[in-house]
């Protein structure tokens, strides 16, 4: 079954710093590219960060570029997500989602559970 | 950065009426567009992809439609199990989504 488990959400203080985790089973995660989705509470969905199968292409969205920082360690079957600098705005669910790109294919087709980060004093 | 504007941001409706929920993109985004339902405490599940074709197991009440910037979600004959929010993805550029509408019982 393929399967992505989220973890290192939690309270942190404006300013501060946090990293995420996602544990990829189920498939050959070297061979999917990635995304990190978050979803404030109450809102919709924002996409904010994406990585190539690689590691060599990596975007951001406006939102987090310069503060959240993506990377992946295939040989552990994980993806991460650094977030630095964070702001009240930030809090939200995190959401890792495994990236189908473009073609006759769902273009997301796993979600992890989501793991709840909250910016506040 | 592309922007997805999704109408309405609520729709109240009964079971068994035909909805329509539309979702306008910035700019083009060819076929490249997805639909999600949503509920409470749980992640999006894909309905529709490359702007009509349905996912597996999806129910046949759920139709897709457009192309470009203008793309809508139809559900033909709502189901109790289908007042939930809905959600529109574009994949052309990156990744944006709509701001969502939420299909609430009248």
């Amino acid at each position: 079954e393929v399967q992505l488990v989220e973890s290192g959400g939690g309270l942190v203080q404006p300013g501060g710093s946090l990293r995420l985790s996602c544990a990829g089973s189920g498939f050959s995660f070297r061979n999917y590219d990635m995304d990190w989705v978050r979803q404030a509470p109450g809102k919709g969905l924002e996409w904010i960060s994406y990585i190539s199968g690689s590691g060599a292409i990596i975007h951001y969205a406006d939102s987090v570029k310069g503060r959240f920082t993506i990377s992946r360690d295939n040989a552990k079957n994980s993806l991460y997500l650094q977030m630095n600098s964070l702001r009240a705005e930030d809090t939200a669910v995190y959401f890792c989602v495994r990236d189908g790109g473009r073609g006759d294919k769902p273009p997301i087709d796993c979600w992890g559970q989501g793991t709840l980060v909250t910016v506040s004093s | 950065d592309i922007q997805m504007t999704q109408s309405p941001s609520t729709l109240s409706a009964s079971v068994g009426d035909r909805i329509t929920i539309t979702c306008r993109a910035s700019q083009s985004v060819s076929g490249w567009l997805a639909w999600y339902q949503q509920k409470p405490g749980k992640a999006p599940k894909l309905l529709i992809y490359k702007a009509s074709s349905l996912d597996s197991g999806v129910p046949s009440r759920f139709s897709g439609s457009g192309s470009g910037t203008e793309f809508t979600l139809t559900i033909s004959s709502l189901q109790p199990d289908d007042f939930a929010t809905y959600h529109c993805h574009q994949y052309n550029t990156y990744s944006s989504f709509g701001q969502g509408t939420k299909v609430e019982i009248k």
